[in-house]
């Protein structure tokens, strides 16, 4: 069975470009998340698909990140315009359904210059 | 506000012994527990859970304690291997109302284990 893709892997843009991250899940599974991890601490949630709803974005700075899954399935992740604190690991996972266990893709490094 | 901690950033073990790893938290809202081993260049892989309604899960080399008195749990490896050289996090969850689904995780900073051989 595939696991979680992200692409790209590695990613270096200069504060005020835009950046897109993509992700695939695990064929079936409905739920779809979105994590931000900056060095040294824990993931921390961004945004919480479930098929192409959003179910929790309270923790996406709206006014920069924008998340979209049209179809329920693959899922893209926007930063415009990037800051110097954006510099962190995008990690995408996903679950067969809402509280289940998740699987993480490897996520996009991003530096942000 | 840091819902779950994790006070120690690394650990350095012998192959064969025990690691222990702790994690307290401090949301009373919290059920459910999970801990993630997390390699370079990879992302975060399920290893044990555990529900607020046992304090003790078990999968081979690995068992989760809960002591909810404490808000504290750990993670105890037996025996060690070289191949658990990983950053493990641990990460709380709280019940949705319906009561058939977990809401999201919150993560703690993670603990660093060099297991040597």
């Amino acid at each position: 069975e595939a696991g979680v893709a992200q692409s790209p892997r590695y990613k270096i843009i200069e504060k005020r470009q835009s950046v897109a991250f993509w992700c695939n899940p695990i064929s079936g599974h409905a739920t779809l998340y979105w994590y931000q991890q900056i060095l040294g601490q824990g993931p921390k949630l961004l945004i919480q698909f479930q098929n192409n709803g959003v179910v929790d974005d309270s923790q996406l700075p709206k006014d920069r990140f924008s998340a979209e899954r049209l179809k329920g399935v693959d899922s893209t992740l926007k930063i415009q315009p990037a800051k110097l604190e954006d510099s962190a690991v995008y990690l995408c996972a996903s679950s067969l359904e809402p509280g289940g266990t998740q699987y993480f893709g490897p996520g996009t490094r991003l530096l942000v210059l | 506000d840091q819902q779950v901690k994790q006070n120690s950033p690394s650990l350095s073990v012998q192959e064969g012994r025990i690691s222990i790893l702790n994690c307290d938290y401090t949301n009373s809202m919290f059920d459910y527990f999970l801990w993630y081993k997390k390699y370079p260049a990879e992302g975060p892989t399920f290893l044990i859970s555990i529900s607020s309604i046992k304090d003790k899960n078990e999968d081979g080399r690995f068992t989760v304690f809960l002591n909810k008195s404490a808000k504290h749990l750990s993670l105890h490896i037996v025996p060690s291997q070289p191949g658990d050289s990983a950053v493990y996090f641990c990460a709380g969850s709280s019940l949705l109302a319906g009561g058939t689904s977990y809401g999201k995780l919150t993560f703690g900073q993670g603990t660093i284990l060099t297991v040597h051989p």
